[in-house]
């Protein structure tokens, strides 16, 4: 089955503890992005990456690292989480992001609590 | 600062009733635009892609206006099922990848 994959699903963490949410796609896209969701605020974009080895900025990227050392997989990496990450968080891929009127195809979210 | 902005909703309508969604976007240079549903707590799936022409699939249509950097999407004859949030999405000008998403427009559909 198609699918993108987070883990995990739920995590409760800490200040200061570092954090990796993985993300993993079987479509072999190429495109790969993460958003995190807060209400009243909407989706935002925090990196995004158009192909293995290329990534980019989104709006909030502050605060996050990102790697995507091969196609299928791109991690999003918190060194030192703070309770203003406390978000929603999608992954989401896409064929191609090189005329992006593709279908993102989302992840199940990872709800993330930082205290 | 690029924005995209929707109809604030809640949008409570009776079944069968028709309903129209708008989105304006600041970035003249945005190429790609789309319209996705999110339902409750679960993640966005594309409804559709809004090309200039205009385009239709069924009970929705999605209209693109260029000069007015304008996005329109239409409901005829509502379902209770199309009861979700309406998430309109452009790309920042200049950059594909580069994703900006509406706060959104929930649709209630009652009985």
């Amino acid at each position: 089955e198609a699918q993108v994959t987070q883990n995990p699903r739920y995590l409760i963490t800490v200040t200061g503890k570092k954090l990796t949410v993985t993300c993993s796609q079987n479509m072999n896209h190429e495109y790969m992005s993460w958003y995190r969701q807060d209400p009243g605020l909407g989706l935002r974009q925090i990196y995004y990456s158009m192909n293995v080895e290329v990534t980019d900025k989104g709006d909030v990227p502050e605060g996050y690292k990102v790697s995507r050392k091969e196609k299928r997989n791109f991690p999003l990496i918190l060194e030192s989480p703070s309770p203003n990450q406390t978000s929603l968080y999608f992954c989401a891929s896409s064929p191609t992001g090189v005329f992006l009127s593709y279908e993102q195809y989302f992840g199940p979210g990872t709800r993330l609590t930082v205290t | 600062r690029k924005e995209v902005e929707q109809d604030p909703g809640p949008f409570n309508v009776p079944e069968g009733a028709t309903v129209a969604f708008n989105c304006t976007y600041s970035n003249s240079a945005s190429q790609s635009f789309f319209w996705y549903r999110q339902d409750c707590r679960k993640e966005p799936k594309l409804l559709m892609s809004v090309y200039s022409s205009g385009n239709e699939d069924g009970r929705f249509t999605a209209q693109l206006n260029r000069a007015s950097q304008y996005i329109s999407l239409l409901i005829r004859d509502s379902k209770l099922s199309d009861s979700a949030t309406y998430l309109c999405v452009v790309n920042a000008g200049g950059s594909q990848g580069n994703l900006i998403f509406g706060k959104g427009t929930k649709l209630s559909v009652k009985p």
